[in-house]
């Protein structure tokens, strides 16, 4: 089964609307979860992680996530998405090993 | 600037062909990472290791190996290059002990190696 999925395949938002992309996780036990970006032709980023402590986590960009326990979520977000948001958006969770979720390509229309 | 490279960027070539993909970091970091990005974009473990002369094999079956003789680089080899071999290679490293401790868990990706197999 999968540790981490990502139901989106595609968000498209309007630039300075908010930016939500989901991620639900099924790992034993307090997960450890990240976000990473995927700017076209290059190498991903890491944005930022939970590990423990407060639900909200600050990450790099002006990105945020959420960790919800009881919806087994982590969703990330940005109150008002940039057309330079545009790229992949990758969900992970160390389940042994980390692993990524599928993948979901936000598009930021100016 | 993460401090992890990956070369050749892109590289075209016909079937039969034996090739390496590079890739070195200078972080010290002991743990590095083959990943296989396909056509979809999904992201596949396809080798790691944890330490010189430590390799294992990911989640997704390869053809490729790999060595680490040095701490610093984790080249990737196909003996006999196909089109189905075709994709996007990533190569990652990171200094966390294991995983789920307390540390960082953070993998730093190098800019990839496009592959195209003719």
């Amino acid at each position: 089964a999968q540790s981490v999925a990502q139901p989106e395949d595609q968000v498209n938002v309007a630039e300075g609307n908010p930016l939500t992309v989901k991620c639900t996780y099924s790992v034993s036990g307090n997960p450890y979860l990240f976000w990473y970006v995927q700017y076209p032709n290059r190498g991903l980023q890491f944005l930022l992680k939970y590990i423990t402590g407060d639900n909200l986590v600050k990450g790099s960009y002006g990105f945020e996530a959420e960790f919800n326990k009881s919806q087994t979520s982590f969703h990330l977000k940005k109150p008002s998405a940039l057309v330079s948001d545009s790229a992949l958006y990758f969900c992970a969770v160390i389940d042994y090993k980390l692993s990524f979720g599928a993948g979901t390509t936000v598009t930021v229309r100016a | 600037e993460a401090d992890i490279y990956q070369t050749p960027r892109y590289l075209v070539i016909g079937t039969g062909k034996k090739i390496t993909l590079e890739c070195s970091q200078t972080m010290g970091h002991d743990k590095m990472y083959w990943y296989q990005q396909d056509p979809g974009m999904e992201l596949h473990l396809i080798h790691y290791s944890y330490g010189v002369n430590s390799t294992e094999k990911g989640d997704l079956s390869s053809e490729s190996t790999v060595s680490r003789i040095r701490t610093e680089h984790f080249p990737l080899t196909l003996e006999s290059a196909r089109p189905s071999h075709t994709s996007q290679y990533l190569c990652a490293s990171s200094d966390h002990s294991e995983w789920g401790a307390a540390d960082t868990g953070e993998l730093f990706f190098g800019e990839g190696s496009r592959l195209t197999v003719l």
